[in-house]
């Protein structure tokens, strides 16, 4: 059974950089990572993907190491407006492909 | 380009009645998916079509169904309504039905069973 987790909360400063970790069961090497920022009464909005070691956009950068059983999801200088609830999303190829969120990790960016 | 829509937003109903829930997918998006949210389970996948086919399946009970057109729109639907039904239920559409899932979501319904 596929099972993601991730820590409840995290704080941080402004201008800071922050890691949120996601760990899963080992996935397959073209098991798609995804991340996903979620404001109150709205639906998760779309950070990053990849299924590679590292991969970075104008947002944000994903990193999954060698043994793929977790990833990062990586936020260069952090502002007020990134306080928000995190999810990642692992897409569990196979037989059957599941899709698990993570728990949610709940970042509190203070002045 | 407009986002993903979901009517209703709101919606209160008594146990053991049935709701039916609709999702308008992103114009050019294929794959639709559903998930339900609560503040004990979180985000949890319901279920995910593409081109009118089911493609993939939660872990949840029968009384859950859903069905797309071939407008890509969908609705699921819920039937003998239980109260731990009460949630979030969000629609999120993607271009295509790979592996990657870089999904658009819509800003949910908000379900109330009394």
């Amino acid at each position: 059974l596929a099972k993601t987790t991730q820590p409840i909360s995290m704080d941080s400063y402004e201008g800071q950089e922050v890691n949120i970790t996601c760990s899963h069961n080992n996935i397959a090497t073209n098991d798609y990572i995804t991340w996903y920022q979620q404001f109150p009464s709205q639906g998760p909005r779309f950070i990053i993907q990849g299924y590679k070691t590292k991969v970075t956009n104008e947002v944000a950068s994903l990193f999954i190491p060698a043994d793929r059983k977790s990833s990062t999801l990586s936020l260069p200088r952090v502002s007020l407006s990134d306080t928000a609830v995190y999810y990642c999303l692992v897409v569990f190829s196979g037989s059957a492909r599941q899709l698990t969120f993570g728990s949610g990790t709940q970042l509190t960016v203070l002045p | 380009k407009a986002g993903v829509t979901q009517t209703p937003r709101y919606l209160i109903k008594t146990r053991g009645q049935q709701v039916t829930l609709s999702c308008s997918p992103i114009s050019g998006h294929r794959s639709v998916s559903w998930y339900q949210q609560t503040p004990g389970q979180g985000l949890q996948f319901l279920f995910e079509y593409f081109s009118e086919t089911q493609r993939n399946k939660g872990n949840f009970p029968g009384r859950f169904s859903g069905r797309q057109f071939s407008n890509s729109r969908s609705e699921m639907n819920v039937s003998t309504l239980e109260l731990g039904d009460s949630a979030l239920y969000l629609c999120a559409s993607s271009l295509d039905s790979t592996s990657a899932y870089e999904q658009y979501f819509g800003p949910g319904t908000r379900l109330t069973v009394t």
